[in-house]
């Protein structure tokens, strides 16, 4: 079974960095692009980052460059984002997801992880 | 990027059909067959719907489809069943290489 499971979420003051990690099993981890998609509480949802499948290319959104850095480690079948100089707006569920071509068609979603930045 | 435009909420009766419209432009989905919808129950994560405009992944109904004109998207339930109460979103590639999710769609079953 494929299977997706973040962690590091957490409540920390605006300005604050973070990282968050997402384990993979199931998978050829190494062949597939890996997204970052957040979800403020009651709001849609925003894709935030993705990253290749050898993690040589890099996509972030407006709204995170900059700030955020996705990265992986195939040996370790884990995908990172790291955050920094967090914001209130920032505040949301981060699920990790496996699209199944390129950016998108993503089929393999993690439960979530929280981030909540509010001093 | 805006996001691209859903209307805010649907509703309908069991066994009823709905559409739902997601429009975005020329640079996102008019210009790309790589428009997703999603579905996406309280407190769950999202689950691929349909994916490149109108392809059904295995195991989603044959209740559920999806079109394309220009730069509208629509996703259509046919046969409303009160499990079908959800949020909906839908997503396209970009012409600048990223990915735009429309504001989603609170779909209600009477």
């Amino acid at each position: 079974e494929v299977q997706l499971v973040e962690s590091g979420g957490g409540l920390l003051q605006p300005g604050g960095s973070l990282r968050l990690s997402c384990a993979a099993s199931g998978l050829s981890f190494s062949s597939y692009t890996m997204n970052w998609v957040r979800q403020a509480s009651g709001k849609g949802l925003e894709w935030v980052s993705s990253i290749s499948g050898s993690g040589s290319t890099l996509y972030y959104a407006d709204s995170v460059k900059g700030r955020f850095t996705i990265s992986r480690d195939n040996a370790k079948n884990s995908l990172y984002l790291q955050m920094n100089s967090l914001r209130a707006e920032d505040t949301a569920v981060y699920y990790c997801a496996r699209p199944s071509r390129f950016l998108d068609r993503m089929d393999v979603w993690g439960k979530g992880t929280t981030v909540t930045v509010s001093s | 990027q805006s996001a691209l435009t859903q209307p805010a909420s649907v509703s309908g009766s069991p066994g009823q059909s709905i559409t739902i419209s997601c429009t975005g432009t020329s640079s996102d989905v008019g210009g790309y067959d790589y428009v997703c919808w999603y579905q996406q129950h309280p407190g769950k994560a999202p689950k691929l719907l349909i994916s490149d405009v109108s392809k059904r992944p295995s195991g989603v109904s044959t209740r559920f489809s999806g079109s394309k004109s220009g730069n509208t998207a629509s996703l259509t339930i046919s046969g409303l069943q009160a499990e079908d109460e959800a949020d909906y979103y839908c997503s396209s590639y970009t012409r600048s290489s990223t990915l735009l999710f429309g504001g989603g769609t609170k779909l209600t079953v009477l």
